[in-house]
């Protein structure tokens, strides 16, 4: 089945610590995206790639890292320096990256990370 | 002014009511237009895609006002099943491609 797959579900971390979200897709789609959502909020674009190999900064970059090595995964890396990093945190992907395009994203089931 | 805007609810409505979510977008360059269901603890998922001769899918209806930079979703008959949050969401693709969320809208379905 295609789709977007996301791991591990729930994430717990300790203070000071980095951790590594993991996005698969294998729709053959051209862009990725990360987003957190905080409770009874909207969502926020952290990171974005529209080809392999680039990547660049959302809204709220600071504190996270990303790589788009395969045009199939693009992980998302919390680091220490993230202040408030607990939150659901959300991957989608869409057909046409550069090329615009009409079609939408599709989001993978999501992380939830938990900072203790 | 946000770039998309929605009113956040919560709208309380009985089984079989009829409800209609509004939202409107700041940049006169939007290209498309979406809506989005999200289940609590869940990721979102498409709902239908929003065309300027309006779409229908079952009990769902969607309307887009270019003019008045509107786009609209009506539910008929409202079930307990479609109790969930209603994104709307905006491309546009000037000097680079996005796709803006708006906040969501909370639907809450009664027996």
């Amino acid at each position: 089945d295609g789709g977007i797959t996301q791991s591990p579900k729930y994430l717990f971390r300790k203070e000071g610590q980095n951790v590594t979200l993991s996005c698969e897709q294998n729709l053959n789609h051209d862009a990725m995206y990360w987003y957190r959502q905080d409770p009874g909020q909207g969502l926020r674009l952290i990171y974005y790639s529209q080809i392999v190999n680039d990547f660049q900064k959302g809204d709220i970059a600071e504190g996270y890292s990303v790589s788009r090595e395969k045009k199939e995964s693009f992980p998302l890396t919390v680091t220490s320096a993230q202040k408030n990093p607990t939150a659901f945190y959300l991957c989608a992907s869409r057909r046409s990256g550069l090329a615009g395009g009409e079609d939408t994203q599709y989001f993978g089931p999501g992380t939830r990370l938990t900072v203790l | 002014r946000k770039e998309v805007e929605q009113d956040p609810g919560p709208f309380n409505v009985p089984e079989g009511a009829t409800v209609a979510f509004n939202c409107t977008y700041s940049n006169s360059a939007s290209q498309s237009f979406f809506w989005y269901r999200q289940d609590c603890r869940k990721e979102p998922k498409l709902l239908m895609s929003v065309y300027s001769s309006g779409n229908e899918d079952g009990r769902f209806t969607a309307q887009l006002n270019r003019a008045s930079q509107y786009i609209s979703l009506l539910i008929r008959d409202s079930k307990l099943s479609d109790s969930a949050t209603y994104l709307c969401v905006v491309t546009l693709n000037t000097g680079g491609f996005k796709t803006i969320f708006g906040a969501g809208t909370r639907l809450f379905v009664k027996a």
